[in-house]
């Protein structure tokens, strides 16, 4: 157990619709990543946020938006949702925001469009 | 971030010490080496990072050539729940961000 957690664990929803997708950090830890892990693409960074600032993007798409609270709890936003964003996002966490910190990964969320 | 190459498949009996070859030759002095691991589909999960010098901790060992352009990650005693997905990962020091090649799958068999 990793100590970060991510709810819902499944979820299936329609083409066109929109989920928010919830991650808690392990305790202490300031910053947040979002990962998505589809069959063609492997594992590919999303965006990260260090204590409620956005700090570094990936390959995120602009239908995809994300936050983090006050609590340092995150949430990530899939709208306009497409066969193709069905995957696993796996969110993790890191006490800072220095490479020589490491990431704790959640069990992630598997999402599937139909 | 340097490019890592490892091989996409190793076996290795259960009790046997597992060696898992990386080859980041484009490395610069201020990235870091990490590996994690991907069981099935579960959240990838941390083992070890280095910079220069040799690593140990409860789960590995991290052999880092002097020239920095290869690294070993060592399972000690294999177990059957080694089995997964290992990824070596080279970070840069003012990069936040993972990023995740297609990583070595180890099957550990009885």
């Amino acid at each position: 157990d990793s100590g970060v957690t991510q709810t819902p664990k499944h979820l299936i929803t329609a083409t066109g619709q929109r989920v928010t997708l919830r991650c808690s950090p392990r305790s202490g830890d300031l910053s947040v990543y979002w990962y998505q892990q589809s069959l063609d693409q492997g594992l590919q960074f999303l965006i990260q946020y260090y204590n409620g600032e956005e700090r570094a993007k990936g390959n995120i798409l602009e239908r995809f938006s994300a936050q983090q609270f006050p609590d340092l709890h995150s949430e990530l936003n899939l709208s306009s949702l497409e066969l193709g964003d069905s995957a696993l996002y796996f969110c993790a966490s890191s006490i800072g925001s220095q490479s020589s910190y490491e990431q704790y990964f959640g069990p992630g969320t598997r999402l599937t469009v139909t | 971030d340097a490019k890592t190459t490892q091989p996409p498949s190793m076996d290795c009996a259960e009790g046997r010490a597992a060696n898992l070859p990386c080859n980041h030759s484009t490395i610069s002095g201020n990235e870091y080496v990490y590996w994690y691991r991907q069981i099935h589909s579960q959240g990838p999960q941390y083992i070890i990072h280095g910079l220069k010098n040799n690593e140990t901790n409860e789960m590995a060992s991290l052999i880092i050539t002097e020239d920095r352009k290869s690294s070993t990650l060592i399972l000690p005693h294999a177990t059957l729940r080694d089995t997964a997905v290992y990824y070596c990962i080279v970070r840069a020091l003012n990069t936040d961000k993972l990023i995740f090649g297609t990583g070595t799958r180890l099957q550990v068999f009885p």
